[in-house]
């Protein structure tokens, strides 16, 4: 079954301080796709990364950086020197390697306080 | 604008009542994706079309859910005599096709609440 928990409900951090978001994954497929996606108010899911099971290599894009780790089935998504504007619902997701259905997590709702 | 959009965004309807809502992927998208968000939950997978064949359903899309693609561009998904608990926001995403591009985008949702 696939499964993905992102236990974390909501976080609250104050501007410029780093913040990382959980994501663990559960999968029998031995080839599957990460993602996570970012949900302001106005909400619209953006998509911010995709990995795939192959790839353990970190990423990092501007201040957003993401831990894949296979040997503890997650994907966490670290933001530093948080902004206002980073305050959003952020999501998970995984799928198979069809890449059709995905498998979201309930979500962790970030509130950046100026 | 070149992204996925959805009409309507909001829709209020009575119980018992059908509503329709329509999704026009990003252009040249091939594959087309529902899915339905409850409050302080992920979105959950409805259905998918791989340009007008609707290839995957889920457990969560009862007789009362319909899904169309007709010409392999737009898609509408209909309920048919609405219950409470169909009060969600549905969501349509789009998805270039080849197995390279996994990411589906997102279009802003249609927010449904039935009385």
């Amino acid at each position: 079954a696939q499964k993905v928990t992102q236990a974390q409900t909501e976080i609250s951090v104050v501007e410029k301080e780093d913040v990382t978001l959980d994501c663990v994954y559960e999968t029998r497929d031995t080839t599957y796709y990460l993602f996570w996606y970012k949900q302001p108010p106005s909400g619209e899911l953006v998509f911010l990364i995709r990995r795939n099971s192959f790839d353990e290599q970190n990423e990092i894009s501007g201040r957003y950086s993401w831990n894949f780790q296979k040997s503890t089935s997650s994907f966490n998504f670290t933001i530093t020197a948080s902004q206002v504007v980073d305050s959003a619902v952020y999501f998970c997701a995984l799928s198979g390697i069809t890449g059709n259905q995905f498998y979201f997590g309930t979500g962790t709702s970030l509130t950046v306080i100026p | 604008d070149t992204g996925v959009s959805q009409n309507p965004r909001h829709k209020i309807t009575k119980r018992g009542q059908n509503v329709t809502f329509r999704c026009d992927p990003i252009s040249e998208h091939n594959r087309l994706y529902w899915y339905r968000q409850t409050l302080g939950q992920g979105p959950e997978f409805l259905t998918y079309f791989q340009n007008e064949a609707q290839l995957e359903k889920s457990r969560l899309l009862s007789d009362r859910f319909s899904a169309e693609r007709p010409k392999g561009s737009f898609s509408t998904l209909e309920i048919q005599r609405t219950e409470q608990g169909d009060s969600a926001m549905y969501l349509c995403a789009s998805r270039a096709p080849g197995q390279g591009h996994n990411e589906q985008f997102f279009g802003p949702g249609t927010r449904l609440t039935v009385l």
